[in-house]
């Protein structure tokens, strides 16, 4: 199975600041790599597919981009709804194995 | 609104079994994969199941093969997972999941989840 490290698996920010999420693939995925948001008692949501395509509705701070079989989230100037859980998922081959996650909280 | 919504989780012991549903709304089944995905309590996601539009292909992942079973009533716009020989290692939330129409493993739509705890 292809496996997806994920750090940092906690961040500590401020609303207004600039935040990087990092995913690393054991092997290449191309650019199939997802990012979800999770908030607490929640269900995920999808947030960047293909790994730097924004999905509708999400909000243009969000982004995300590649380099090799590194993979990363930005959050450009976090606003206080984007405090919560991050996950990316491969999705080039099964079992389409998600990170670890990263939990962003409130510095 | 496209919703998913799932049913059937519960309280069972080792070994028993317990079919989940999902019924979807605001869109056709058909057109899309569907998958199950779980996830244990303060743990990552794990995606367990999925089966093809017109129900030809399905996979499972290793720790399920042979005791789950995913099916799909296009006609009903829902889908089911049987699962037998339950694990206490099986507890967790079961989500009901939208695919793409060709990405297969990519998770779209999220139902609200079902909670699944095996237990003694």
């Amino acid at each position: 199975d292809i496996q997806m490290t994920q750090s940092p698996s906690t961040l500590s920010a401020s609303v207004g600041d600039r935040v990087t999420i990092t995913c690393r693939a054991s092997q290449s995925i191309s650019s199939w790599l997802a990012w979800y948001q999770q908030k607490p008692g929640k269900a995920p949501k999808l947030l960047i597919y293909k790994a730097s395509n924004l999905e509708s509705g999400v909000p243009s701070r969000f982004g995300g981009s590649e380099s090799g079989t590194e993979f990363t989230l930005t959050i450009s100037s976090l606003q206080p709804d984007d405090f919560a859980s991050y996950y990316c998922q491969q999705y080039h081959s099964y079992p389409g194995v998600f990170g670890q996650g990263t939990k962003l909280e409130v510095k | 609104e496209v919703q998913l919504v799932e049913s059937g989780g519960g309280l069972v012991q080792p070994g028993g079994s317990l079919r989940l549903s999902c019924a979807a709304s605001g869109f056709t089944v058909s057109s899309y994969w569907m998958s199950w995905v779980r996830q244990a309590p303060g743990k990552r996601p794990e995606w367990v199941a999925n089966v093809k539009q017109d129900g030809s292909e399905k996979y499972y992942v290793d720790s399920v093969k042979g005791r789950f079973t995913i099916s799909r009533d296009n006609a009903k716009n829902s889908l089911y997972l049987q699962m037998n020989s339950l694990r206490v290692e099986d507890t967790a939330m079961y989500y009901c999941v939208r695919g793409g129409q060709g990405d297969q493993l990519i998770c779209r739509i999220w139902g609200q989840g079902t909670l699944v705890t095996v237990s003694s």
